[in-house]
This record gives C-alpha cells, structure tokens and sequence, in this order.
C-alpha cells in the first residue's frame, strides 16, 4: 500500500530562517508525492508535485523538495522562513487508483 | 477561474438533523473527490466521482452518508440523520482527466460542519 508519513506535528522556525518539513513515502512503484498548504479556515493549495521528471521540485512561494528515492522521502524546504508561511502543511501521494493518501500534516508557526 | 465553489462554508445543525453540503467544481474538469477532514482521522476520501458516475464509494462512513452529482457543474453529500461524530470539514475537490496519477486536485474551501 502506499502512503507518507511526516515527521514532527508541528515546527516552529524563527522569521527568516530554514523551514524544513520531513515526509517518507512507502511504496512499491514510482510514486506521484505532492506538498499542499492550508492556510487557516482555508482549502488545501498544492505547493509542489513530483512527477519523475526531476527530482529537485520547485514550487510556490520559494519552497522546494528533494526526492531521494534511496532515502524513500521527499522533504520540503525554504531557505527563509516568512511570517506568511504560518499554515499546516500536507504531504500525500498518489495511489494507482488515483487517490490521494494524505499524511497526518505539519503545522508551521513562525516566530518574528 | 472561480475554483471549486462550496456552500455553505459553514453549517451548525442538531442532531438528528439532515445536512446537504454543495460543490460546484472547476469546469471541464471530470473527477470530484469528498473528503472529510478531523483532528482525529486527518484528511480521509469519502467518494469519487468520474464524468458524474460514483466510482469509489468505499471511504463513505456509513449508509447515513450519500452523494450524488446530478450534472457536471454539481454534487452534493448528504447526511441523515447527522450525529454529533460527524461533525468535521467537509472538502470537495475536482481534477482533470486523471491519465496519470500525477494530476493535481484543486480543492474547495470546505463546509466546516458542527452538529450538536
């Protein structure tokens, strides 16, 4: 069965510094791995997807993720933490079937 | 584009009750998907549909919960009676042809459901 696990429920990163959220996947076929936002009271953003294409993904709002197929994860980073970037975020992969299986998400507070 | 359109965004009901949640998807889009969302469980797929047929019902808690889409612009999930347990945020999302798994799927705002 494929699925993600995120690593820590919550993350508090000062203004300005790295945010970096962790996210393994298990799968046993090349796996479709995404990052989306919620911001509060809000619907879920995508941020990024991987698609095999390359395994360094840039995304929205100056994230990005590595897959590391070795490692099985595909974490997310920004180099400078914004006010802004205060939001849960959620790692998910894509089953076969085309559903999204979600992990239990990280919650991001930033501190000025 | 408007985005996937749900209403309402907020409902507070008794139990009991029969709640219909709505969602207009992105048009041209042939998937909707229905999740529910809870501090306990997470974000959990509820019901898909393709091209307005259910495909995937196997998420759908219990016989008190249905969807259905009538058209390509509508669905709706209802529950009843509603019970306090079912209380939640209800997403719904749509995506285009999904040919591959890589698709991305655009959410709505959520129905954050209170029933007391």
């Amino acid at each position: 069965a494929q699925s993600v696990t995120q690593l820590g429920s919550h993350v508090s990163v000062s203004e300005g510094a790295l945010v970096l959220l962790r996210c393994n996947y298990s799968s046993s076929v090349p796996p479709y791995l995404f990052w989306y936002v919620q911001y509060p009271n809000q619907g879920l953003q995508l941020l990024l997807k991987y698609t095999s294409a390359a395994t360094l993904v840039k995304g929205i709002n100056g994230f990005e993720a590595e897959f590391k197929k070795s490692e099985t994860s595909f974490h997310l980073t920004k180099p400078s933490a914004h006010m802004s970037d205060a939001a849960e975020y959620f790692c998910a992969v894509s089953r076969v079937d085309y559903k999204l299986s979600f992990g239990a998400g990280t919650t991001v507070t930033v501190r000025a | 584009d408007a985005g996937v359109i749900q209403s309402p965004r907020h409902e507070v009901t008794e139990m009991g009750q029969e709640v219909t949640l709505r969602c207009k998807p992105i048009s041209g889009h042939d998937y909707l998907f229905w999740y529910r969302q809870t501090m306990m469980r997470g974000l959990e797929l509820l019901i898909y549909f393709n091209n307005n047929v259910p495909i995937d019902d196997s998420g759908m808690p219990e016989d008190r919960f249905s969807a259905k889409m009538p058209n390509a612009s509508f669905s709706t999930l209802k529950i009843q009676p509603s019970e306090p347990r079912d209380s939640a945020v209800y997403f719904c999302a749509s995506s285009p042809a999904l040919s591959t798994p890589r698709e991305t799927q655009y959410f709505g705002p959520g129905t954050r459901l209170l029933v007391l």
